[in-house]
């Protein structure tokens, strides 16, 4: 079966330095991996998506994640936070019928 | 064009009634879910709908939880005798039918908070 697991429950950063939110996957196949982000009071929006292409994914607002099959990994990072990018984080995988299994969620607090 | 929709954004209930909960999809998407997000939790998967074919309830907590989609388009869900437990954010999400490009990018809604007194 397909899964997630989301490392951190809540990361805190400062404005301007490196932000990483850990995720890790379990799945029987090549995986479809995916990052959303909710802000407050807004429903979820994709950041990215992983679907067996390219290993580096770039998405939007500066974001990026690695799909490494040997650590089962997805994690996401961007070189420099924003006040702006303080929100929840889902990690995602796509289980087998289409459905969307979610991590827990990371919290991004990001410090002036 | 319009996002996926929900109604109502809110609703409180006395425990014990049913309550009905509508999603709007985007135009032209065949597939559409159901998630439950309970508060500080992830979402859980519910009830996925692929155009006419039967869909997947694997999801639903109990036999009070029963969606439909009408006409391939719109969908409600359906909570009967609800319980306090069943308090939480209830998400749509919607997207294009397998075999396109774009089969895996859910679209979704901004959810109805249901509040079971």
């Amino acid at each position: 079966a397909q899964s997630v697991t989301q490392l951190d429950s809540h990361v805190s950063v400062s404005e301007g330095t490196p932000v990483l939110l850990r995720c890790n996957y379990s799945s029987s196949y090549s995986p479809s991996l995916f990052w959303y982000v909710q802000h407050p009071n807004k429903g979820l929006q994709l950041l990215l998506k992983y679907t067996s292409a390219a290993t580096l994914v770039k998405g939007i607002n500066g974001f990026e994640a690695e799909f490494k099959k040997s650590e089962t990994s997805f994690h996401l990072t961007k070189p420099s936070a924003h006040m702006s990018d303080a929100a929840e984080y889902f990690c995602v995988v796509r289980g087998n019928n289409n459905d969307m299994r979610f991590g827990a969620g990371t919290r991004l607090t990001v410090k002036p | 064009g319009a996002g996926v929709s929900q109604s109502p954004s809110n609703k409180v209930t006395e425990k014990g009634k049913d309550v009905e909960l509508r999603c709007d999809p985007i135009s032209g998407h065949t597939a559409l879910y159901w998630y439950r997000q309970s508060l500080g939790q992830g979402l859980e998967f519910l009830i996925y709908f692929q155009g006419n074919s039967a869909p997947d309830k694997s999801g639903l907590p109990s036999d009070r939880f029963s969606a439909e989609r009408t006409g391939g388009s719109v969908s409600t869900l359906t909570i009967q005798r609800t319980q306090q437990e069943d308090s939480a954010v209830y998400l749509c999400a919607s997207s294009l039918g397998s075999g396109t490009p774009r089969y895996n990018e859910q679209f979704f809604g901004p959810g109805t908070r249901l509040t079971v007194l």
